[in-house]
């Protein structure tokens, strides 16, 4: 079974673009979250999509959205980019019937110039 | 008060000696707690779960919960220079059943 993909792998945005970022989850997983991972603060919660329903939501600004689509691939987009949005940014995929278990992306990383 | 806690190390064992992960949270709710392991550029994997009280043991790695002191830790026996990486706790919230990830702990094993 293959395992969560993201894309694109690397990136390099400047001040104010914007950017969309793609995740697709395991097959037969209907549960995506992504999370922001920074040296300083580690991995936080971005937001968890269930159904093409946002069902959780982290403490970001509304610069950062997403959607998820009914073959249960996600898109996170960030508006208005800042320095400070240069992280790894992780997608999961869970299964309600292996417990809710978490399987990661290999991330994307963003830098912001 | 975080509401994961973990030192963040570096733990540094040598080889073939246990090495013992600590976590304390906050949230007396959560029910279900696990570790992920996370390389250096990598992303995590998980290592293991628990659920309940007690040890949970799989190969190597033995999962210990209390939830009265709100305490789970990882013991890697036999640790191998391979086990070098950032270990990561992340209870699931019992109000949002989100996973809350501590900031790790950086584990060396020297030959």
């Amino acid at each position: 079974k293959a395992g969560v993909t993201q894309t694109p792998r690397y990136l390099i945005k400047t001040r104010g673009q914007q950017v969309t970022l793609s995740c697709s989850p395991i097959s037969g997983h209907r549960s995506v979250s992504w999370y922001q991972q920074t040296p300083g603060q580690g991995l936080q919660f971005l937001f968890e999509y269930f159904s093409e329903t946002q069902r959780n939501k982290g403490n970001f600004p509304g610069r950062f959205s997403g959607r998820q689509f009914s073959n249960s691939r996600s898109e996170m987009n960030v508006s208005t980019l800042e320095l400070g949005d240069s992280a790894l940014y992780l997608c999961a995929s869970s299964s309600w019937t292996e417990q809710e278990t978490q399987y990661f992306g290999p991330g994307t990383r963003l830098l912001v110039l | 008060q975080k509401e994961v806690e973990q030192n963040s190390g570096p733990l540094s064992v040598p080889e073939g000696a246990i090495a013992s992960l600590n976590c304390t949270y906050s949230d007396r709710g959560s029910q279900s707690f696990f570790w992920y392991r996370q390389y250096s550029g990598k992303s995590p994997e998980l290592i293991m779960f628990i659920y309940s009280n007690g040890d949970k043991e799989d190969g190597r790695f033995t999962a210990q919960l209390n939830k009265a002191s709100q305490y789970v830790s990882l013991l890697i026996r036999d640790s191998q220079p391979s086990d070098s990486a950032t270990y990561l706790c992340a209870p699931r919230s019992y109000n949002t059943d989100k996973l809350i990830f501590g900031t790790g702990t950086r584990l060396q094993v020297f030959p």
